[in-house]
């Protein structure tokens, strides 16, 4: 089964940039979606297609994706983007989707 | 507004069913593909399967595979999600969620919309 791996958290100071890693086999061949949990809340979609965002999500959201690891990155971080940031991808092989555990990104 | 609302909390005995309701407003309800998803208490997010509101048509991750039910009521616009066999590891929040149609394509499009979940407690 295809696994992805992420840190369990990411820490930084407001105004700063997070990177928030998603590890996986040669993930560069797959279509990365991320999404944000906030505590209590249902996930949300914050990029589609390694680098795509939705509607209504701010600039500073992005996305890469190359070799084993895709790459959320929030720019000029604010509090309000405390939450769990997951990863998601298609396994291919198993017919079945996978998330990652999830990254906790805390604003000091 | 497009939204999914999923039906109250549940608690059930090992060994019981479970049925989840998720009542889709906003959109037509054929058009999409609905997917659930859990999360247990401090865990990630676990995807359970997919069906096709239209045809009905259904893929079970191989967890799942045999515990698992997933139907339909479009004359309610409503998907359900049937899990027996509970054991407490089973206790979690459950999701649904509404596939995009960004390209058409089940296996590639992410989830736009999610139910706001039903929490399930199995325990003795």
């Amino acid at each position: 089964s295809y696994v992805l791996t992420q840190p369990p958290s990411v820490s930084v100071a407001p105004g700063t940039t997070a990177d928030v890693s998603c590890g996986g086999d040669d993930i560069r061949t797959k279509n990365v979606h991320w999404y944000q949990q906030k505590p209590g809340q249902a996930p949300v979609l914050v990029i589609y297609y390694d680098s795509a965002r939705p509607s209504g999500i701010p600039g500073r959201f992005s996305g890469a994706n190359s070799g084993n690891t895709a790459t959320l990155t929030i720019g000029g971080v604010e509090a309000g983007d405390e939450a769990v940031y997951s990863c998601q991808v298609w396994d291919d092989d198993n017919h079945h989707w996978v998330f990652g555990g999830g990254t906790k990104l805390t604003v000091l | 507004q497009v939204q999914l609302v999923q039906s109250g909390a549940e608690v059930r005995k090992p060994g019981a069913s479970v049925k989840v309701s998720c009542k889709a407003s906003g959109y037509t309800f054929i058009r999409y593909d609905i997917n659930w998803v859990r999360q247990a208490p401090g865990q990630g997010l676990e995807w359970m399967g997919w069906m096709n509101p239209n045809s009905g048509h259904t893929g079970y991750a191989q967890k799942f595979q045999g515990r698992v039910t997933m139907t339909r009521d479009t004359s309610k616009s409503t998907a359900h999600m049937e899990l027996s066999g509970l054991r407490s590891e089973d206790t979690a929040i459950y999701y649904c969620a509404r596939v995009t149609n960004l390209r058409g394509v089940r296996e590639l499009d992410p989830f736009d919309i999610w139910g706001q979940g039903t929490m399930v407690t199995v325990s003795s």
